[in-house]
Order: structure tokens, then sequence, then C-alpha cells
């Protein structure tokens, strides 16, 4: 079965501290993106890459990182700078098998911050 | 700038017909997109359009006007299981998409 997978589902982290959540894909897909989603508003882009060991700065970047070592995977990294990141974390990817990009998401993943 | 405008919130009634409108202003256009999100889940593919036009899929159908620069998707014969948050989202010239804020809508019996 093809998909995207993201881990955990929730996650706590106490003020301070780094986390990682990750996101693998098997479709073989080039593109990925990591989106931020607060309740009551839409999907906010946070970085993306269209191609391995390359990525590019989204709408809201600051306080995050991220690598594109592998063509499968796309970790996202909320480190301490990031000022507000309690929200629901949704890794998506996309390929051109289509004749338009339509962007496949994973299941997400909760951050709470203590 | 770039802006996409959806309503907040809309309620139905099981059976009836609801449609969901979207206005857009962005940097370039090469499609709109509209993604089903049932809370706390991931969003999920509904339509996209290119051309101006009605496109139909079972009971969801969804309109673009590009001179407009409005879209909206259609939903026949509401089921309880439509409850759910609608995000239209435009794909613009840098290939990234623009999500609107999402419709969350209440079909109730």
């Amino acid at each position: 079965d093809g998909g995207i997978t993201q881990s955990p589902k929730y996650l706590f982290r106490k003020e301070g501290q780094n986390v990682t959540l990750s996101c693998e894909q098997n479709l073989n897909h080039d593109a990925m993106y990591w989106y931020r989603q607060d309740p009551g508003q839409g999907l906010r882009l946070i970085y993306y890459s269209q191609i391995v060991n390359d990525f590019q700065k989204g709408d809201i970047a600051e306080g995050y990182s991220v690598s594109r070592e592998k063509k499968e995977s796309f970790p996202l990294t909320v480190t301490s700078a990031q000022k507000n990141p309690t929200a629901f974390y949704l890794c998506a990817s996309s390929g051109h098998s289509l004749s338009y990009n339509e962007q496949f998401f994973g299941p997400g993943t909760r951050l709470t911050v203590l | 700038g770039q802006n996409i405008d959806q309503p907040t919130e809309m309620t139905a009634t099981e059976g009836a017909i609801v449609q969901i409108n979207c206005t857009y202003q962005t940097s370039g256009f090469n499609g709109l997109f509209w993604y089903q999100q049932h809370a706390g889940e991931a969003p999920t593919f509904l339509s996209y359009n290119v051309l101006d036009g009605l496109e139909e899929k079972g009971r969801f159908s969804s309109f673009l006007s590009r001179s407009k620069g409005y879209s909206y998707l259609l939903l026949k014969e509401l089921q309880m299981k439509d409850s759910a948050s609608y995000l239209c989202a435009v794909e613009g010239n840098t290939g990234k998409l623009i999500f609107g804020q999402g419709t969350t809508l209440q079909v109730k019996p």
C-alpha cells in the first residue's frame, strides 16, 4: 500500500526542547511539504522540497528546520526558537504522474508543548 | 498580496444541497483544488479545476470562473458523514498551494 506516514500521532514536549517530526512516503514523489494548521485556520506552508538535497522556506519557516537526504523522507525539527509550537503538523507529497499537482497528505502529528 | 476567502462556517440539513464559495487573488493561477478534512485527520482530495466550468464527480461538483477569481463546491444529497471542513487551495506560479482558512460544514438531521 502506497502512502505517507507520520509519527507519532501525538507528541508532548517541554518548552525549550527541540523535537523532530518524521514523514515518510513510498509514493516515489519528488516533492514534499510541511504545513502547520492551527484551530480555525487553513494550512500554512513551513518548508518544501522539490528534489532530494534541496529545500526552500515556506511562509512561516522561522523556528523550524528540515532535511531531505532521501527521496522518501522529509523530517521537520521544531526548535526552541519557535514561539508557538503547539499545533497540528501535516506532511504532504506530490508527483507529476497526473496532469495536475495533487498533494497527498499524511495523517498528521499533533504537537503539544507544555 | 495573495488571498483566498471562504465562509468560516455553514450549516445544512441532511438530504439537502449546499454550495461553499471560494474567492481568490493570487500571483498566477495553475489550478484550484478542493479538499475535505474531518476533524483531526488529513485532508483528502475532492476536485481540481483549471479551466472555467463545472466538474462533476458523484455527489460533489466544483465550478471555476477564472475571470472572476471564483469557485464553488456543490454538495448534493447531503449525508451526516459530509460534516467536515472543506479547504479551497490555489496553485500559483511557484507551484505551491495557497490554502483558504477552510469552511466547517455541519450537517444536521
